[in-house]
């Protein structure tokens, strides 16, 4: 199956801060999600992040806290804007039904913690 | 729209037993429907996958789901359970639509295994 990295694994960062994770897929994928999984929940999905357009942000998440970026068919990232402790979660990229590993991988994940 | 319930939040069983995990779904359309596993501070890990071929699906590790359309269900069994499959396991759905590849995770399922 394909590999999924994300960059970092893990940080622990100032609150009022920003964090950007990095996420590289070995294969051009037209869609690739970013999510969310706070401690002790479920993953809930922020936004699908589609090269050469504006990512699409689900119900609760905008823009200005959680930009994205889609440069590439292969690469994205997650900025997480002026990071609060409610904002200490797993964040993980996937990819889209166009990748032939579709539904196999997920990324490691970032934990970040704030402080 | 697609939706998932994972009707135990909570399971235990013994090891050597049988485990049963409920899921069902609401989708719209043709929907792909998952199972994961997360073991404590791992990542997520597929299990099974269902796209519309065979509605009885064999997975990883010993565990299979059934895809019951008149039901609207998706539960995921395992004749014989043992200690190390102990974790949380999330029941995912993704419509067969323009969205891709979105999917929608259920609240997950946490399943202790007693020696």
């Amino acid at each position: 199956s394909a590999v999924i990295s994300q960059k970092p694994s893990r940080d622990i960062c100032q609150r009022g801060t920003s964090l950007t994770i990095q996420c590289q897929v070995d294969s051009q994928v037209t869609m690739m999600f970013w999510y969310r999984q706070q401690p002790g929940q479920s993953l809930t999905l922020i936004a699908t992040a589609n090269q050469g357009s504006e990512a699409t942000y689900e119900s609760g998440f905008v823009i200005d806290k959680f930009p994205i970026s889609r440069p590439n068919l292969t690469f994205s990232t997650l900025t997480v804007s002026n990071m609060s402790p409610e904002d200490s979660s797993i964040y993980l990229c996937s990819v889209g039904r166009d990748s032939a590993n579709y539904g196999y991988t997920f990324g490691s994940g970032t934990r970040l913690t704030v402080v | 729209a697609q939706s998932v319930t994972q009707l135990d939040s909570h399971v235990s069983v013994s090891e050597g037993t049988p485990v049963l995990l409920r899921c069902n779904y609401s989708s719209s359309y043709s929907p792909s429907l998952f199972w994961y596993v997360q073991h404590p501070n791992k990542g997520l890990q597929l299990l099974l996958k269902y796209t519309s071929a065979a509605t009885l699906v064999k997975g990883i590790n010993g565990f299979e789901a059934e895809f019951k359309k008149s039901e609207t269900s998706f539960h995921l069994t395992k004749p014989s359970a043992h200690m190390s499959d102990a974790a949380e396991y999330f029941c995912v759905v993704s419509d067969l639509d323009t969205n891709a590849g979105k999917s929608t995770f259920g609240d997950g399922t946490t399943l202790t295994v007693k020696p």
